[in-house]
């Protein structure tokens, strides 16, 4: 069974920057993996979607890398502002269509 | 882009009073369709998939009695928690696989749904 990990739970950083949320998972035999923005009551937002074929995908200040072998996922925030503050989730796409959580970490940015 | 509609985004209900949530998929057809369920400060578990004309796939641990999944359409999928209780409180989200070749795919998630029982 699949088993996805976030680290750290929470992180608390000053605005201005740069930092790394982790994401590990158990079983390499992935087909995707998904970062998700989801603020306090809100629905997910999709931030970067990496197929098992990919290494790496970038969107503005954001950047994430994909390495199976190892079975782990790095998402970079550049220069992160407040209103980046939100959970960011990791999910790791199997078969049969199925997406496994983590846990998820929290993020605050102050200003 | 592809969008799932999902409503009602807040619902205050009675003990023992059922409730419908509806997921649309708006731009695209949406084969089959996950409901996840999260508690406060957890992520998202999933409790079933369903698949457009078929019986849903409960996830162990998730009564399919209480926890009624329908998928009549390519477009419609319904979650009916029926006979609601207190620690049936939560909220509840809807995903679609979406498509880009036959090989790679994403997922499109609704705006939840914020359940209270009272």
């Amino acid at each position: 069974k699949q088993e996805v990990t976030q680290i750290p739970a929470a992180l608390s950083v000053p605005e201005g920057e740069n930092l790394v949320l982790n994401c590990s998972f158990t079983d390499s035999a992935i087909y995707n993996l998904q970062w998700f923005r989801q603020d306090p009551g809100k629905g997910l937002t999709s931030l970067l979607l990496i197929q098992s074929s990919q290494r790496e995908q970038t969107s503005g200040r954001l950047n994430a890398s994909l390495d199976k072998s190892s079975g782990r996922s790095t998402l970079y925030i550049a220069a992160s502002q407040p209103g980046d503050s939100a959970t960011y989730l990791c999910a790791v796409g199997g078969a049969g269509n199925m997406l496994t959580f983590g846990g998820g970490t929290r993020l605050m940015v102050k200003p | 882009g592809a969008v799932v509609s999902q409503h009602p985004s807040r619902v205050i209900c009675k003990s023992g009073t059922s409730v419908k949530i509806e997921c649309r998929s708006l731009d695209f057809q949406a084969t089959t369709m996950f409901w996840y369920r999260q508690f406060p400060k957890q992520s998202l578990m999933l409790m079933a998939t369903s698949n457009e004309g078929s019986k849903a796939t409960y996830e162990q641990g998730v009564e399919k009695d209480k926890f009624l999944i329908n998928h009549a359409s390519l477009t419609l999928s319904t979650l009916t928690v029926t006979s609601a209780h207190p620690e049936d409180s939560s909220f509840y989200i809807c995903s679609a696989a979406i498509w880009q070749t036959l090989e790679n795919y994403g997922y499109t998630f609704g705006s939840g749904t914020r359940l209270t029982v009272v």
